[in-house]
């Protein structure tokens, strides 16, 4: 069941720009997270956004939740080469704690 | 130096055989998770283990099985019965949170499949 849909699913951009990318999700949730994936590798754990906060910054990211809306947005600003990678978002919901679903992934390229 | 492995990175099958997927942790990690991941797509949940001799069913685990004997070790077993094997298989595992709340997910490299 995925949980979390991510907006756009390829975007193209040119060094220096930010790029954002959105996730809208379901149901109610406890967290909601950000990783990256380079190409064929596993994911890494980029940022964590509860339930009751609005915004959080790490670096040049940063993220957003309107659990009204029940959507995300991921910022990268000053994007650079190594920033190419696909995103995806994951909502730890509250109907079971124990697991996180992950989104389909939005496909960052950035462009020198 | 801490982490997650997962070997061998790339396997080859006949179609009709079991295969074997070795996950190891020396993180320390309670839970520990495996997902398939097709191109272009994102992860899907095959089984899930939050402590030793214990692990659940996730949302695609017809095909596949698991035993997590070790703390350290959750090795995934994709069977004949699997209809359509070939993909990336992703493990992960998860320092533990208040009540089982899931918290960042810390994941291996990877191990691609083929079945031909």
């Amino acid at each position: 069941s995925q949980q979390g849909e991510e907006d756009p699913q390829a975007l193209s951009i040119q060094e220096g720009e930010n790029a954002t990318m959105n996730c809208s999700y379901k149901t109610s949730i406890n967290n909601l997270q950000w990783y990256r994936q380079n190409s064929g590798r596993g994911l890494v754990h980029l940022i964590l956004i509860r339930s009751n906060e609005r915004e959080k910054h790490s670096g040049r990211l940063r993220v957003t939740l309107d659990t009204s809306k029940k959507s995300s947005s991921l910022l990268i600003t000053a994007s650079r080469a190594a920033d190419t990678a696909s995103y995806f978002c994951a909502t730890a919901p509250y109907s079971s704690a124990s697991k996180i679903i992950f989104g389909s992934g939005t496909r960052l390229s950035i462009r020198p | 130096d801490g982490g997650i492995t997962q070997s061998p990175k790339y396997l080859f099958r006949k179609e009709g055989q079991n295969v074997t997927l070795s996950c190891e942790q020396n993180l320390n990690h309670d839970a520990m998770y495996w997902y398939r991941q097709d191109p272009g797509q994102g992860l899907r949940l095959i089984y899930y283990s939050q402590i030793v001799n214990d692990f659940q069913k996730g949302d695609i685990a017809e095909g596949y099985s698991v035993s997590r004997e070790k703390k350290e070790s959750f090795p995934l077993t994709v069977t004949s019965a699997q209809k359509n094997p070939t993909a990336f298989y992703l493990c992960a595992s998860s320092p533990p949170g208040l009540a089982g709340l899931i918290y960042e997910q810390y994941f291996g490299p990877g191990t691609r499949l083929t079945v031909t």
